[in-house]
């Protein structure tokens, strides 16, 4: 089944840690997305990258970083320089030039004592 | 005043009820809709898309959009609890050029409670 799988779906970390969170998609769609969905707030857009070896920051990228050294995977990592990680994060793809739509993984949850 | 501003309820209806998730938006570049569904702590699931004004039937759901009010909405009749959920609607300005970047803009939810 083709679709997008993030991992773990659940993660605990001390302040100060950097983390990884797993982005990985089967579809063959060229670009992805990472957002962070926060209560009571739209999903916010923190990095995309639309070709391998290529991303840009979107509107809350501070303390975040991302790579896309493969077309299928988008790892992001928060750092300990983002200021309030905990968070809901979702990776979502989309095929480029064919359709709009975005299409979302299950999420992974941040939470950072 | 955001570009999309989405009533974040919750609103509660008795099964089988017809209801209705609204969305307004002020960029009148937006041309392309959609609306998603989440459940609670997974990731949103696109149910509807459209391009045009009017209506999009997709068994129970209807989409509607008014691009001259600059106003969308999502129907859902014959109300099942299994639809209870977070409703999202979503918008870009449509980009299909090489390079381009589509941003979605999406709206904060409204939570919808289908009570049997």
């Amino acid at each position: 089944d083709g679709g997008i799988t993030q991992s773990p779906k659940y993660l605990f970390r001390k302040e100060g840690q950097n983390v990884t969170l797993s982005c990985e998609q089967n579809l063959n769609h060229d670009a992805m997305y990472w957002y962070r969905q926060d209560p009571g707030q739209g999903l916010r857009l923190i990095y995309y990258s639309q070709i391998v070896n290529d991303f840009q920051k979107g509107d809350i990228a501070e303390g975040y970083s991302v790579s896309r050294e493969k077309k299928e995977s988008f790892p992001l990592t928060v750092t300990s320089a983002q200021k309030n990680p905990t968070a809901f994060y979702l990776c979502a793809s989309r095929q480029e030039l064919v359709s709009d739509e975005q299409y979302f993984g299950p999420g992974t949850r941040l939470t950072v004592t | 005043q955001k570009e999309v501003e989405q009533d974040p309820g919750p609103l509660s209806v008795p099964e089988g009820a017809i209801v209705s998730l609204n969305c307004t938006y002020s960029n009148s570049a937006f041309q392309y809709f959609m609306w998603y569904r989440q459940y609670s702590r997974k990731g949103p699931e696109l149910l509807m898309y459209t391009y045009s004004s009017g209506n999009k039937e997709d068994g129970r759901f209807t989409a509607q959009v008014d691009k001259s009010s600059k106003y969308i909405s999502l129907f859902i009749r014959d109300s099942q609890p299994s639809d209870s959920a977070t409703y999202l609607c979503a918008m870009s300005a449509k980009v299909r050029i090489a390079g381009g970047y589509q941003k979605v803009t999406f709206g904060t939810g409204t939570k919808l409670q289908v009570i049997p």
